[in-house]
């Protein structure tokens, strides 16, 4: 009965693969997002989907590609994937309040 | 430019006493606030929000003050538990068009509780 759920947990890769994240809501929310967590705990908004369709792409680089099969999935695409992309990725689902995945930590090595 | 920040970084009580921790908004658009609570290893957590039409919310245990005057928010936490320890983030609701918007995050203020 998790409302907001990711997988996988934790991602260990190479750089340059490619890798995606998937988000689930189970909360009938029509809006879903993805955070970056950087290692000081700064948390920032990358992408926002309302009902499918893109709302926000917060200058995040084209590397990146958010996919939305239906509104209660928002999925994660990464390609190329280079150090600086290691951090906690966090999905979230709401409007006003917001509510977390339990996150998956990235290790590009 | 926009920012939301926190005045504390750390922040130590003892158990049983009253937790107060604070943040500063500089954009006066801003109307919606909310705290969230993010234990290790773990997603953000809803704590308690508030409408910039109002200037207290009392939840169980905690209670956010707004002072639109100065741009402040504050949440306190009563009787502080062990459980409580965590890192605290304040944020502020960005409008990007109609009710759409996303959230701006302090940069956290992480409490520690000692028994």
């Amino acid at each position: 009965d998790t409302a907001v759920s990711q997988t996988p947990k934790y991602l260990v890769t190479q750089m340059g693969n490619d890798k995606s994240i998937k988000c689930e809501q189970n909360l009938g929310h029509d809006t879903m997002y993805w955070y970056k967590q950087d290692s000081k705990k700064f948390l920032k908004i990358m992408f926002s989907y309302n009902n499918k369709e893109l709302i926000i792409n917060e200058t995040v680089p084209n590397r990146f590609s958010p996919k939305s099969p239906d509104k209660a999935h928002l999925n994660l695409h990464i390609n190329s994937l280079e150090l600086g992309d290691s951090a906690v990725y966090f999905c979230a689902s709401g409007v006003d309040t917001q509510y977390f995945g339990p996150g998956t930590r990235l290790t590009v090595l | 430019g926009e920012s939301v920040g926190l005045h504390l970084p750390t922040l130590s009580v003892q158990e049983g006493d009253n937790s107060i921790i604070n943040c500063a908004y500089s954009n006066s658009a801003s109307d919606y606030f909310i705290w969230y609570k993010q234990e290790s290893g773990k997603g953000p957590q809803f704590i308690i929000d508030i409408r910039s039409n109002m200037d207290k919310r009392q939840g169980q245990r905690v209670t956010v003050l707004l002072n639109k005057t100065v741009k402040h928010l504050s949440l306190q936490i009563a009787a502080t538990q062990p459980g409580d320890s965590a890192v605290y983030f304040c944020a502020e609701k960005k409008v990007v068009w109609g009710s759409q918007g996303n959230l701006i995050f302090g940069k956290g203020t992480k409490l520690s509780v000692k028994p």
